[in-house]
């Protein structure tokens, strides 16, 4: 069974920075493009960044360029989000997902991340 | 970036009702959609990708059509769990955007 399970989410004040994992156990790892999403409490879906296969291409949605890294470890069947001069705007549920098809088809269940003061 | 919108934006339904939400983009994207339901709470449950082309597992109440602008979602017959918000997707040119969602409730 896939499973993804995210992890580092937290309490972080504005500028602050913030790494989160998701864990990824049940699936080849390295035969999947991987993908990061946000929601906002009561609001739609945010699609953030997307990963390739080997880790050596990403695409991220311009509000989040230059300050959200996604990366890899395929060794460790392992998806990060590095997350830099965080913003009360990036408060949000963070969700890491397998892109299967044309799709988010194995989501994880979310890690909080808050952004105050 | 390709701009989804939903509709309606919620409805009020029965079990055993027949319902149709429908998603239009701002420009063509061939078959490039999926439609999630999302409880609350839980993260978002794929229902259907590359349009019309359903995952193992997802029951056959749950259908999608449609190409280029517009795409429809239908549950053939309405049942519990299905009072949700549904979401659709378009995966044809990232950022891979959502439709702002349409609630369905009793």
């Amino acid at each position: 069974e896939v499973q993804l399970v995210e992890s580092g989410g937290g309490l972080v004040p504005p500028g602050g920075s913030l790494r989160l994992s998701c864990a990824a156990s049940g699936v080849t790892f390295n035969k999947y493009w991987m993908s990061w999403v946000r929601q906002v409490p009561g609001k739609g879906p945010e699609w953030l960044a997307n990963i390739n296969r080997d880790g050596s291409g990403s695409y991220s949605v311009d509000s989040v360029k230059g300050r959200f890294t996604i990366s890899r470890d395929n060794a460790n069947n392992s998806l990060f989000l590095q997350m830099n001069s965080l913003r009360a705007e990036d408060t949000a549920v963070y969700f890491c997902a397998r892109e299967h098809g044309s799709a988010g088809d194995y989501w994880g269940q979310g890690t909080l991340v808050t952004v105050s003061s | 970036a390709i701009q989804l919108t939903q509709s309606p934006s919620s409805l009020s339904a029965s079990v055993g009702d027949r319902v149709t939400i429908t998603c239009r983009a701002s420009q063509g994207i061939s078959g490039g959609v999926a439609w999630y339901r999302q409880k609350p709470g839980k993260a978002p449950q794929l229902l259907i990708f590359d349009a019309s082309s359903f995952p193992a597992g997802v029951p056959s109440r749950f259908s999608g059509s449609g190409s280029g602008t517009d795409f429809t979602l239908t549950i053939s017959s309405l049942q519990p769990e299905d009072f949700a918000t549904f979401y659709c997707q378009q995966f044809i040119s990232p950022p891979f955007t959502f439709g702002p969602g349409t609630k369905v409730d009793i």
